[in-house]
């Protein structure tokens, strides 16, 4: 089947520090690969995606590369803020639009 | 880009009442939605596909008299939980696929709305 499994929360880091987010998936087919952002009492913002493998998604100081090898598309950032504080999905999408979502993965950035 | 508004943000109801959701699509029109449950500290779970002039598909385990499924129009589908229950209580988020080229497609949320049912 598809899924999506990714790193357990909640992360607590200092502000400046190097974030890493684990995302592995299982997928029949040749998915895109997805990190969504949601915030305090919102819904989900697209972050980044991956189309195909070794294509690296970019966006506010975050990548993630698709890595179909390993099956996996890991979050990284190399200097959080405090504004970064979030939870963090991975999510993959085969065709027909469906998407199948990681459990999240809280992060708090203290200053 | 492209916003998809969901109304009202925030409702609470009391156990045996009915809700309604609404999930619009503001700059484009789709002709399929999706309604994703969350629940606190968990994913979200995919509920059901919203079909512009057709019924809806609904995933293995929803109860499709219970979450009463209409789109509308072009940019609107509803959800209406039927005869509420506290364990309704959730976080309901719909999405909807905006057609850039081809058989490319961005997929835009909704902010959610929060059901606390008493």
């Amino acid at each position: 089947g598809n899924s999506v499994t990714q790193m357990e929360g909640p992360v607590t880091l200092s502000e400046e520090a190097f974030l890493t987010i684990n995302c592995t998936y299982t997928a029949t087919g040749y998915p895109s690969l997805f990190w969504y952002v949601q915030y305090p009492g919102e819904g989900l913002q697209l972050l980044l995606k991956a189309t195909k493998a070794d294509d690296k998604g970019s966006n506010k100081g975050f990548e993630a590369t698709y890595r179909k090898e390993t099956t996996s598309f890991h979050l990284e950032k190399g200097s959080v803020q405090v504004s970064d504080s979030a939870v963090y999905f991975c999510a993959l999408r085969l065709t027909g639009n469906q998407f199948y979502f990681g459990t999240g993965t809280s992060l708090t950035v203290i200053p | 880009g492209a916003v998809v508004s969901q109304h009202p943000s925030r409702v609470i109801c009391k156990s045996g009442t009915s809700v309604k959701i609404e999930c619009r699509s503001l700059d484009f029109q789709a002709t399929t939605m999706f309604w994703y449950r969350q629940f606190p500290k968990q994913s979200l779970m995919l509920m059901a596909t919203s079909n512009e002039g057709s019924k809806a598909t609904y995933e293995q385990g929803v109860e499709k008299d219970k979450f009463l499924i209409n789109h509308a129009s072009l940019t609107l589908s509803t959800l209406t939980v039927t005869s509420a229950h506290p364990e309704d209580s959730s976080f309901y988020i719909c999405s909807a696929p905006d057609r850039l080229a081809g058989d490319l497609y961005e997929q835009y949320f909704g902010p959610g709305t929060r059901l606390t049912v008493t």
